[in-house]
């Protein structure tokens, strides 16, 4: 069973940058697209992006400008960094798989909570 | 972008209940919608993909319909663990989008 764990601080502060990074067991990493979606307290989900095992990257054309994403298969890792972080960008960060054709999300890690604050 | 936008954004039902729940997308993705439910503190779990799939494990009583722009999730009879919040996403293009939600309470 595929299993995603997303890691990295709780709390970063304003203007700084947000780091996270999910390791994958359970599976293989390579030839998939694995993405990073993140959900405000009591709002819907927003799409980051997504990055695949050769290093291609699609951005959120509304975070474009602030976000990175690497991977790193030797570690089974792929990461996320958002910089000049505001405290609209407090949020559960979760990463996931997205599979085949139909860009289908099944596999999530649990979500990790970041809030921007000083 | 494409805009997906949900409706209604809550609603009250009752256990036995048939429940409908709509995705408009602002053009055209033909069938490259999927629908998440969600449980609050969880990670989404897909329900339904290409519009119309039942994802594995997932009870019949769940179905999904449309093309195009207009796409429709329906419970066909509401079970107390049904009770949560669904999302619509379309995948035919980047960035993938999703509704902002429909959160289904207890009547």
């Amino acid at each position: 069973q595929v299993q995603l764990q997303e890691s990295g601080p709780g709390l970063v502060k304003p203007s700084e940058t947000l780091s996270l990074t999910c390791t994958v067991s359970g599976g293989s990493i390579i030839n998939y697209y694995w993405g990073w979606i993140r959900q405000p307290a009591g709002k819907g989900l927003e799409w980051i992006g997504r990055i695949n095992t050769s290093g291609s990257t699609n951005y959120n054309p509304s975070l474009k400008s602030r976000v990175t994403m690497s991977v790193d298969t030797s570690k089974s890792q792929f990461s996320l960094k958002l910089s000049s972080v505001t405290a609209a960008d407090t949020a559960i960060y979760y990463c996931a798989r997205e599979n085949g054709d139909y860009g289908l999300y099944v596999y999530w890690g649990q979500g990790t909570l970041v809030t921007v604050s000083s | 972008d494409i805009q997906m936008t949900q409706s209604p954004s809550s609603l009250s039902a009752s256990v036995g209940d048939r429940v409908s729940i709509t995705c408009r997308a602002s053009q055209s993705i033909n069938n490259y919608l999927n629908w998440y439910q969600q449980n609050p503190g969880k990670a989404p779990k897909l329900l339904i993909y290409a519009a119309s799939n039942l994802q594995s494990g997932v009870p019949s009583r769940f179905s999904g319909s449309g093309f195009g722009t207009d796409f429709t999730l329906t419970i066909s009879s509401l079970q107390p663990e049904d009770f949560a919040t669904y999302s619509c996403q379309q995948t035919y293009s980047t960035p993938r989008t999703f509704g902002q939600g429909t959160k289904v309470e207890i009547k």
